[in-house]
């Protein structure tokens, strides 16, 4: 049992170039999301999505796109990466009682 | 919006000592949760508290909902050097689905 996994660990981009961040979770949760952590800001909800085919904003959603692929992936795009968007990011999961469960991380540098 | 304040930000004691971290919302939440993060890791969850009042243990750790399901805490005792980390508490509304709204964090240091 993987849990939550997540790919690249580590990305540096110039400002202007795109990328994808993946991820994918194996223990059937509905809920899906995408967190950025920055210091001082804690974390933040980028998207969500509650289940299969939908997908939400959550409180900083400008600059990203995101992806439902099926049941286990959820995808993040940054279509044009502009500095402001260094960040951590972490994708979770969850069971409708609201227990959520982290990714290790992607670290996102925009130069 | 709903806003989460942690308090103390940064906390540095010694081993042995206890300490409290404190959360606190003017917004009711469905649940709220607690969470451990390691530098270079993700949040690890400690906790979840669903009715006010709880009370939950988890060995030199106790966590409590308040009353009105607007703030919680966090009790150690006698901390350890292995209790380092960032503390963050999260809340709820109606079962998570929509996501959590986090505090900004307690780092805490135990110095042995």
């Amino acid at each position: 049992n993987a849990g939550v996994t997540q790919t690249p660990k580590f990305q540096v981009l110039k400002t202007g170039q795109s990328m994808t961040l993946q991820c994918a979770q194996d223990m059937n949760h509905n809920s899906m999301y995408w967190y950025r952590q920055d210091p001082g800001m804690g974390l933040r909800l980028i998207y969500y999505s509650a289940s299969e085919g939908t997908t939400d904003k959550g409180e900083v959603p400008n600059g990203y796109n995101v992806s439902r692929l099926n049941k286990r992936e959820f995808s993040l795009r940054l279509e044009s990466a502009a500095p402001s968007q260094t960040s951590v990011y972490f994708c979770a999961s969850s069971e409708w009682e609201g227990r959520v469960f982290f990714g290790p991380g992607t670290r996102l540098t925009v130069l | 919006t709903q806003l989460l304040e942690q308090s103390p930000q940064f906390l540095s004691i010694q081993e042995g000592e206890n300490l409290t971290v404190y959360c606190n919302s003017s917004s009711v939440f469905s649940s709220l949760q607690w969470y451990r993060q390691e530098p270079g890791e993700g949040p690890v969850l400690l906790v979840t508290v669903v009715t006010g009042g709880e009370v939950k243990k988890l060995k030199r750790l106790t966590f409590q909902f308040g009353d009105a399901r607007k703030d919680s805490s966090l009790h150690i005792t006698a901390a350890q050097p292995g209790d380092t980390g960032l503390y963050l508490c999260a809340g709820a509304s109606g079962g998570g689905a929509d996501g959590l709204t986090f505090g900004k964090g307690t780092h805490l240091i135990i110095q042995p």
